[in-house]
């Protein structure tokens, strides 16, 4: 079973304007982390925003928030005042604490573009 | 306030030809992770280092991949004896142990083809 389902693969949205990434997610564990990663046509992975199992409230970064509804295991991205520089692929990632390494595992991306 | 750096950022070769790409991580970070990620997916996990210790190895695509860290710094992953389908990019990331919420830093990757 996928553990981190991204089910936008394209997603368009007019400059200025508001957008929704959708995440979707699947752990059995209590303790777990939600990561939100953009990488450019230039292909860097830039680390966007974080919220973890126990925090309360939604994560913000400046433009950038998380929506997190626990009960229904997803974990949308929310960008505000959309830019022409946020044409890129996003991914959303899992850490689950129980594995020693916490490593990431990653949803298929969507790509985000960005109308003038 | 450096990033982490890989060498090189493409390379091209031919079939049945070993390759080694470089990682250098973040010199706080003690953890470094090595990931594959090919066309219009997510990054995949390979394998990844606390210290110079290789703690989890099991998810290297096959024995023809290897990885190390020698000194507990930089890392080098090897694909021996390549194969078309070893084309892609791999990524590198470091992060420090012990505090989950610190995102993993990554660098701009090493793209591979295979002619």
């Amino acid at each position: 079973a996928q553990k981190i389902t991204q089910t936008q693969p394209g997603m368009f949205v007019q400059e200025k304007e508001a957008v929704t990434l959708d995440c979707t997610y699947d752990t059995s564990d209590q303790s777990y982390g939600l990561f939100w990663y953009k990488q450019p046509s230039s292909g860097e992975m830039i680390f966007l925003i974080y919220q973890g199992s126990y925090d309360e409230q939604n994560a913000t970064e400046g433009r950038y928030s998380l929506n997190f509804q626990k009960a229904r295991k997803s974990a949308n991205l929310v960008i505000s005042a959309s830019q022409l520089g946020d044409s890129a692929m996003y991914f959303c990632a899992m850490r689950e604490y129980n594995n020693a390494g916490n490593m990431l595992t990653f949803g298929g991306g969507t790509r985000l573009m960005v109308k003038p | 306030d450096t990033g982490v750096s890989q060498d090189p950022r493409h390379k091209i070769t031919k079939r049945g030809q070993n390759v080694t790409f470089r990682c250098d991580p973040i010199s706080e970070h003690n953890r470094l992770y090595w990931y594959r990620q090919t066309l219009g997916q997510g990054p995949e996990f390979l394998t990844y280092f606390q210290n110079e210790a290789q703690l989890e190895k099991s998810r290297l695509l096959s024995d023809r991949f290897s990885a190390e860290r020698p000194k507990g710094s930089f890392s080098t992953l090897e694909i021996q004896r390549t194969e078309q389908g070893d084309s892609a990019m791999y990524l590198c990331a470091s992060t420090s142990a012990g505090q989950g919420n610190q995102p993993q830093h990554f660098g701009d990757g090493t793209r591979l083809s295979i002619l």
